[in-house]
């Protein structure tokens, strides 16, 4: 079965520093990775999906197929950045469209 | 507000009672997903709707658990005879997906905790 695996629980940075999240999937196939971000007393809610290939608020991530890796990077982290960061995995329209989810990684950006 | 609504948002309730959530989907979206989460952990796929039609069911979702979506607009999601190992946040999920395109966008609700003493 298909599992997605965020090592880090908490992450603590400095305001200007860079962040990187750390997502490993394990699925042999071609999956679509996304990340969601929950701010604090706020709904889920997708942050970005790699098949876009954008930037939002700054962050990116990049697939390695090699490496089953999709981590997500900033180079200056906000304050505003800090929340709770989810990284997905959906196997496409064949396999179901639910979504599979790693534990989570919470980033506190410190000023 | 147009995005997912759930309720109640807080559900308290004993051991061995029935409870039944609701969501509302975006309005005219055909997919509606429910996931678990607990303390800790990141979203646990349950179950999802394509319109009326329940397509998929984790095997997470046991004999006490039953969703329906009787007309492809809200969602009900009841479980019987409540355990302690219930106790969870339910967030329920919706999108608008064309036949053939598999890149839907999942837009989540707030959540409904659910405590079972």
């Amino acid at each position: 079965a298909q599992r997605v695996t965020q090592p880090e629980k908490l992450l603590s940075v400095f305001k200007g520093a860079p962040v990187e999240l750390k997502c490993n999937y394990s699925y042999s196939g071609s999956p679509e990775l996304f990340w969601y971000v929950q701010y604090s007393r706020q709904r889920l809610q997708l942050l970005l999906r790699h098949i876009s290939r954008e930037s939002i608020k700054g962050f990116t991530a990049d697939l390695n197929k090699g490496e089953t890796s999709f981590h997500l990077k900033k180079p200056f982290a906000q304050e505003e950045d800090s929340a709770m960061y989810y990284c997905a995995l959906r196997l496409g329209k064949a396999a179901g469209n639910k979504l599979t989810f790693g534990g989570g990684t919470r980033v506190l950006v410190k000023p | 507000d147009t995005g997912v609504s759930q309720n109640p948002r807080h559900k308290i309730t004993k051991r061995g009672q029935n409870v039944t959530f609701r969501c509302d989907p975006i309005s005219e979206h055909n997919r509606l997903y429910w996931y678990r989460q607990t303390l800790g952990q990141g979203p646990e796929f349950l179950t999802y709707f394509q319109n009326e039609a329940q397509l998929e069911k984790s095997r997470l979702l046991s004999d006490r658990f039953s969703a329906e979506r009787p007309k492809g607009s809200f969602s009900t999601l009841e479980i019987q005879r409540t355990e302690q190992g219930d106790s969870a946040m339910y967030l329920c999920a919706s999108s608008l997906a064309f036949t053939g395109e598999s890149t839907d966008t999942q837009y989540f609700g707030p959540g409904t905790r659910l405590t079972v003493l």
